[in-house]
């Protein structure tokens, strides 16, 4: 079946950091731009990150901006978003999305998503 | 960053009927590089349209898109039970991606 699984749901302190996972299943994770992008409770979806399908360029949200890092293992299938410095308004649902193949970056599939929660 | 207004927020329809989900942008989407999603709870969020008026892999013709520039519509031509769900746009012409709020097709 073609999906993708996130985890490392977690609570976390303000300052902390924590690892997400996304795994990829029934296609071949190396052939596809991916993101995240994450709702807070009470608020619209918001694009976090995305990353090239070989890894070498990377974009962020301002919002996120040197504190998160994407990154992908695609010999695992697996996507990574890297949260550090986490902030009360990093509270959200994280879910993982791939990029159709065009033209445009649209989300062809989404992950169930995964609750961060950010508070002391 | 392009805001993406849409309406109603709430939709009440009975089974059989036609829905009609208004999506407009702050700033003309040159390329119409717009997207709708349907989400229903517990379920990950599903592609039905992009480009503005092309059907996804897999999603039925009851299904449609339409618009240009800077106002773009969703259309289900006859409500199924699957489709009581919110739904939101998304624009992708101009960087960041941006979303709708979402509409809620509830039944009546």
């Amino acid at each position: 079946e073609v999906q993708l699984v996130e985890s490392g749901e977690d609570l976390v302190q303000p300052g902390g950091s924590l690892r997400l996972s996304c795994a990829a299943s029934g296609f071949i994770l190396s052939s596809y731009i991916m993101e995240w992008v994450r709702q807070a409770p009470g608020k619209g979806l918001e694009y976090v990150s995305a990353i090239t399908s070989n890894g070498d360029n990377t974009y962020y949200a301002d919002s996120v901006k040197g504190r998160f890092t994407i990154s992908r293992d695609n010999s695992k299938n697996i996507l990574y978003l890297h949260m550090g410095s986490l902030r009360a308004e990093d509270t959200a649902v994280y879910y993982c999305v791939r990029v159709g193949m065009g033209p445009g970056w649209y989300f062809d599939l989404w992950g169930r998503g995964t609750l961060v929660t950010v508070s002391s | 960053e392009t805001v993406l207004t849409q309406s109603p927020g709430t939709l009440s329809l009975s089974p059989g009927e036609r829905a009609t989900l208004s999506c407009r942008a702050s700033q003309s989407l040159g390329r119409n590089y717009l997207a709708w999603y349907r989400r229903k709870p517990g379920q990950a969020p599903r592609l039905l349209i992009y480009g503005a008026s092309n059907r996804a892999t897999g999603i039925p013709d009851r299904f449609s898109g339409s618009g240009s520039g800077t106002d773009f519509t969703l259309t289900i031509r006859r409500l199924e039970p699957e489709d009581f769900a919110v739904y939101f746009c998304q624009q992708y012409d101009n960087p960041p991606p941006t979303f709708g709020q979402g509409t809620k097709v509830e039944i009546k």
